[in-house]
């Protein structure tokens, strides 16, 4: 069965630094990609998705993600980050094609931002 | 346009008592999501409606578990008898539907705490 795997559970950064977070997937064929965010008090919503075309993704507020295949990834990343990107951010994965539009979430990457 | 509602926002009952969430989609969204976040866990699916029939329950413990979706429109997930494990968010999430992914939307979720 897929699976998720996202390796940083907790990240620190001051403000300006550059992020990157890790998210693996276990089984491969046709998926696609998504990682969402949830800002304290606020509800889970979409940060960015990959379906096909281009493997370098750009999502709102400055991050984009990368879809390695061979590596069955998708990393997600920001240049300079601000403390208002501080939330819990999850990667997810829909095996396209399937009956239903199960999304297969890991357990989340929590970053605080520091000022 | 209005979210997804969920309601109650939080919940505390004691162990062995009955609980029932109630959700309402965004308005047209055909199907219809309740996933479980277990604190330090990604959301996991329990069970998905598309209009009120069930597309996929495969990952709700029926034994105490039920939903239903009766006029395809706002939907019930209730716990009977509630046990200490059940403790977590619960997530309501809705989509326009068909078979093509469509981004889902989430609500604001129910915290259930089982004492």
């Amino acid at each position: 069965a897929q699976s998720v795997s996202q390796h940083n559970h907790h990240v620190i950064l001051s403000e300006a630094a550059s992020l990157e977070l890790g998210c693996n997937y276990s089984y491969g064929g046709t998926v696609n990609l998504f990682w969402y965010v949830q800002y304290p008090g606020q509800h889970l919503q979409l940060l960015l998705k990959y379906f096909s075309g281009d493997p370098l993704v750009k999502g709102i507020k400055g991050f984009e993600a990368e879809f390695i295949k061979s590596k069955f990834s998708f990393n997600l990343r920001k240049p300079s980050v601000q403390w208002s990107d501080t939330a819990e951010y999850f990667c997810a994965v829909m095996n396209y094609g399937g009956a239903t539009n199960k999304l297969i979430f890991g357990t989340g990457t929590l970053l605080a931002v520091q000022p | 346009e209005a979210g997804v509602a969920q309601s109650p926002r939080y919940k505390i009952i004691e162990k062995r008592q009955s609980v029932a969430f109630w959700c309402n989609p965004i308005s047209g969204h055909a199907t219809l999501y309740w996933y479980q976040q277990i604190l330090g866990q990604g959301p996991k699916l329990l069970i998905q409606f598309q209009n009120n029939g069930v597309v996929d329950d495969s990952q709700l413990p029926k034994d105490r578990f039920s939903a239903e979706r009766l006029k395809g429109v706002d939907s019930t997930l209730k716990i009977q008898p509630a046990k200490l494990e059940d403790s977590a968010v619960y997530l309501c999430a809705s989509d326009p539907g068909g078979r093509t992914y469509n981004e889902q939307f989430f609500g604001p979720g129910t915290r259930l705490t089982v004492l």
